[in-house]
């Protein structure tokens, strides 16, 4: 079993779709989650942080159900720009990262 | 402010030839570190320093090797090229802590043939 898994997509949805990722991860010691944003032939840049009461960034929601080791990412109104792969970030421990493969979002006109 | 900066952008190396992936950070972080992403996979971590002359194994540690004499600079090795290690590697930064974002160079793109 992978440590993070993503859906691979890819998404396509129309300009102001509502589209929703899935995460899960294996590793119950988990410390903390991200989603980072990585364009093509980019590099990754934290979209953003996922805490375990769920936080909202403008059009963005994240949720941590521990208990099922899963992580979501909500995207309202989904705009052009928003078209990237998104990544599940966690950490293991001490920093150390384990990155899912990612899932590709494309928002089309 | 330059952030995460990498050296070469590209580079093309024949088989058992050997380089130096440089990478240094002016945002005084403790960590640093290198991955490699392989065509449609996530990033996987070779090699991480959490401060100077202090270096430690990632998931993916074989055919390199990685010194940290500064804060500021983070250079990974290559001795012995091998086309499995045709991939794009990026280096991050970072503050100690959980929830501390990484910050990542734009990446080299590295070919071996």
């Amino acid at each position: 079993r992978k440590e993070v898994e993503q859906d691979p997509g890819p998404f396509n949805v129309p300009e102001g779709a509502t589209v929703a990722f899935n995460c899960t991860y294996s590793n119950s010691a988990s410390q903390s989650f991200f989603w980072y944003r990585q364009d093509c032939r980019k590099e990754p840049k934290l979209l953003m942080s996922v805490y375990s009461s769920g936080n909202e960034d403008g059009r963005f929601t994240a949720q941590l159900n521990r208990a099922s080791q899963y992580i979501s990412l909500l995207i309202r109104d989904s705009k052009l720009s928003d078209s990237a792969t998104y990544l599940c970030v966690v950490n293991i421990g001490s920093n150390d990262m384990r990155f899912g493969a990612g899932t590709r979002l494309t928002v089309k006109p | 402010n330059a952030g995460v900066t990498q050296t070469p952008k590209f580079r093309i190396l024949k088989i058992g030839q050997s380089m130096t992936l440089q990478c240094t950070q002016d945002m005084n972080h403790n960590y640093m570190y290198w991955y490699r992403q392989d065509p449609g996979m996530g990033l996987k971590l070779i090699y991480y320093s959490v401060g100077a002359g202090i270096t430690d194994k990632g998931e993916v540690p074989n055919g390199y090797n990685v010194s940290r004499s500064t804060t500021e600079d983070f250079p990974l090795r290559l001795e012995l090229a091998a086309p499995s290690q045709t991939s794009v590697y990026f280096c991050a930064s970072s503050y100690p802590g959980t929830y501390q974002p990484q910050h990542f160079g734009d990446g080299t793109r590295l070919s071996i043939l």
